[in-house]
């Protein structure tokens, strides 16, 4: 079955330790992205990848860090996650950055 | 940088036609997505306009006017699982959404 797959779907940490959240797709697609949604604000973009080793900062980087070694994996980085940083995060990939997302089904942070 | 809006809430009976707008102001233009969201879910793809004019997907349309910025998403004979949040987003050199807008349908 054709998804994305991302891990943990709920999270709850101490503000500076470091966490990952996984993000996997197996479509082969090129592009993928995080998002992070909060109330009243839709979703706003993290980073997002073009291909393999391409990053490029979305319209809220700040605090966060991702890579993107292989096509499939696109993992998000907190290195010292903070309370502002507690929201739902939605990783998703598309065939191209013009194409049509598929969302993983959401991971909720809380950041205590 | 990119300015999206759409209503925050509309509330229609089942049955009935909904029709959500969305305005943008963006430097550039390679296409505009409509996404549907249930409350605790992901998004989902609902429909693409690059082009203007009206797309037709059986109870949903999308309509684009490139000229003056605008869209619409047209959800007719509504349905209760259509209770949702309706997602704009346009993409001009990236992709960025709107804040969404909730319609509630009811009996």
């Amino acid at each position: 079955e054709a998804q994305v797959t991302q891990n943990p779907r709920y999270l709850i940490t101490v503000t500076g330790k470091k966490l990952t959240v996984t993000c996997s797709q197996n479509m082969n697609h090129e592009y993928m992205s995080w998002y992070r949604q909060d109330p009243g604000l839709g979703l706003r973009q993290i980073y997002y990848s073009m291909n393999v080793e391409v990053t490029d900062k979305g319209d809220v980087p700040e605090g966060y860090k991702v890579s993107r070694k292989e096509k499939r994996n696109f993992p998000l980085i907190l290195e010292s996650p903070s309370p502002n940083q507690t929201s739902l995060y939605f990783c998703a990939s598309s065939l191209t950055g013009n194409s049509p997302l598929h969302f993983g089904n959401g991971t909720r942070l809380t950041v205590t | 940088g990119q300015n999206i809006d759409q209503p925050t809430e509309m509330t229609a009976t089942e049955g009935a036609i909904v029709q959500i707008n969305c305005t943008y102001q963006t430097s550039g233009f390679n296409g505009l997505f409509w996404y549907q969201q249930h409350a605790g879910e992901a998004p989902t793809f609902l429909s693409y306009n690059v082009l203007d004019g009206l797309e037709e997907k059986g109870r949903f349309s999308s309509f684009l006017s490139r000229s003056k910025g605008y869209s619409y998403l047209l959800l007719k004979e509504l349905q209760m699982k259509d209770s949702a949040s309706y997602l704009c987003a346009v993409n001009d050199y990236k992709l960025s959404f709107g804040a969404g807008t909730t319609v509630t349908v009811r009996a």
